[in-house]
């Protein structure tokens, strides 16, 4: 699976959006990337999923550019309970998820 | 449908002791993985069973171990127990089907090692 790198931490203030990226530049064709975030050590909570083009869900969307190799999460109107870490991960076929560190995004009042 | 659950939430153990963690997965879902959580090492892969089969396994002592039932239920042991085994413990299920392998957490099981 490829290795995710994702800055260590981010600001974004609520009611603005919250841009959130992740570099693949290993990514291979089949592999999806998926982005969870995890509050308070609670169990990480899935966001959104995508393997070329762009998604939109209720939550997020997920920006993948043309050659694959970086994403971007963007949470539309980041509110104070949107402060967490976010993971950006790579999976393809392994049945494992490999977490990095992720991104802790803090959003300021 | 109901979430992933795991039980029990919080346990108190003692060194060299052993210790079963139970998991249920979302209903109709046949993947179950099982991750740990500590502060210096962050989130590790555990291993992952589908339909009562291990299809893959971290890099975890012999000591860590699991099963899956008929039901897709699923266990994690951990024997002889060591302070380092101190840990969130994290449960996870899936409906893969032949693509995306978007995974469901459950809340977690907070085990001490004293």
């Amino acid at each position: 699976d490829a290795k995710t790198t994702q800055p260590t931490s981010m600001d974004c203030a609520e009611g603005r959006a919250a841009n959130l990226p992740c570099n693949h530049s290993t990514i291979s064709g089949n592999e999806y990337v998926y982005w969870y975030r995890q509050i308070h050590s609670q169990g990480p909570q899935y966001i959104i999923h995508g393997l070329k083009n762009n998604e939109t869900n209720e939550m997020a969307s997920l920006i993948i550019t043309e050659d694959r190799k970086s994403s971007t999460l963007i949470l539309p109107h980041a509110t104070l309970r949107d402060t967490a870490v976010y993971y950006c991960i790579v999976e393809s076929g392994t049945y494992k998820y490999i977490f990095g560190t992720g991104t802790r995004l803090k959003v300021l009042a | 449908k109901a979430g992933v659950t795991q039980t029990p939430r919080y346990l108190i153990k003692t060194r060299g002791q052993q210790v079963t963690l139970s998991c249920s997965p979302i209903s109709g879902h046949r993947s179950v993985s099982w991750y740990q959580q500590t502060p210096g090492q962050g989130l590790q892969f555990l291993f992952e069973y589908f339909s009562e089969t291990q299809r893959n396994k971290g890099n975890f002592p012999g000591r860590f171990s699991g099963r899956q039932f008929s039901n897709s239920r699923s266990e994690m042991n951990v024997s002889t127990l060591e302070l380092g085994d101190s840990a969130l413990y994290l449960c996870a299920s899936s409906d893969r089907d032949n693509g995306a392998y978007e995974q469901y957490f459950g809340p977690g099981t907070r085990l001490t090692v004293t």
